[in-house]
């Protein structure tokens, strides 16, 4: 699995557009790279994946480097229930999930 | 989209019981499933993957004698933490791989998680 790096925190304001970076310069062209968070005491949910290609959903965009050594999660209009430690792996097939430190993201009212 | 029901959501038990813990894939089967434990202000730590049928793969430092799991049907697999520790109080997460793909889950589900309390 590839070795993912991000922020330990981040500060956001309600209504703003949150941007969370990751670097994985070790992933594997195989490789996807997935998003999840995990609000307090709870089980991670998932956020959204890609390979290569930037990817959108109603949660969330995906932005993926040519290169694919960085990515960036975007929370379009933060709100205060995205108050959250977001996680980026790096995983592909039925290889296990190992999660990193995450970004603890904090959206302020 | 793909659910995974783990329960109970938390236990409290004496120093020296066993504890088990289920996690049931409801509306799909689960070949493998994964355990991960977490301690407070920590991340995720993977200890076990669980596949049907066989033997459970151990992460490196994870006892397996001491964390049991069983994955005997493609929608169950349990971890039983035996003869429990105050030490071994945190928070344990299940997950499973997803057999199916939606556009609301893909590769991986988790559990709610359960809260374990040593006394």
């Amino acid at each position: 699995d590839a070795k993912t790096t991000q922020p330990p925190s981040m500060d956001c304001a309600e209504g703003r557009a949150a941007n969370l970076p990751c670097n994985h310069s070790t992933i594997s062209g195989n490789e996807y790279v997935y998003w999840y968070r995990q609000i307090h005491s709870q089980g991670p949910q998932y956020i959204i994946h890609g390979l290569k290609n930037n990817e959108t959903n109603e949660m969330a965009s995906l932005i993926i480097t040519e290169d694919r050594k960085s990515s960036t999660l975007i929370l379009p209009h933060a709100t205060l229930r995205d108050t959250a430690v977001y996680y980026c792996i790096g995983g592909q097939g039925a290889q296990k999930l190992v999660f990193g430190q995450g970004t603890r993201l904090t959206i302020n009212p | 989209g793909a659910v995974v029901s783990q329960h109970p959501s938390w236990v409290i038990c004496k120093s020296g019981t066993s504890v088990k813990i289920e996690c049931r894939s409801l509306d799909f089967q689960a070949t493998t499933m994964f355990w991960y434990r977490q301690f407070p202000k920590q991340s995720l730590m993977l200890m076990a993957t669980s596949n049907e049928g066989s033997k459970a793969t151990y992460e490196q430092g994870v006892e397996k004698d001491k964390f049991l799991i069983n994955h005997a049907s493609l929608t169950l697999s349990t971890l039983t933490v035996t003869s429990a520790h105050p030490e071994d109080s945190s928070f344990y997460i299940c997950s499973a791989r997803v057999s199916k793909r939606d556009r609301h889950n893909y590769g991986y589900t988790f559990g709610s998680g359960t809260r374990l309390t040593v006394v």
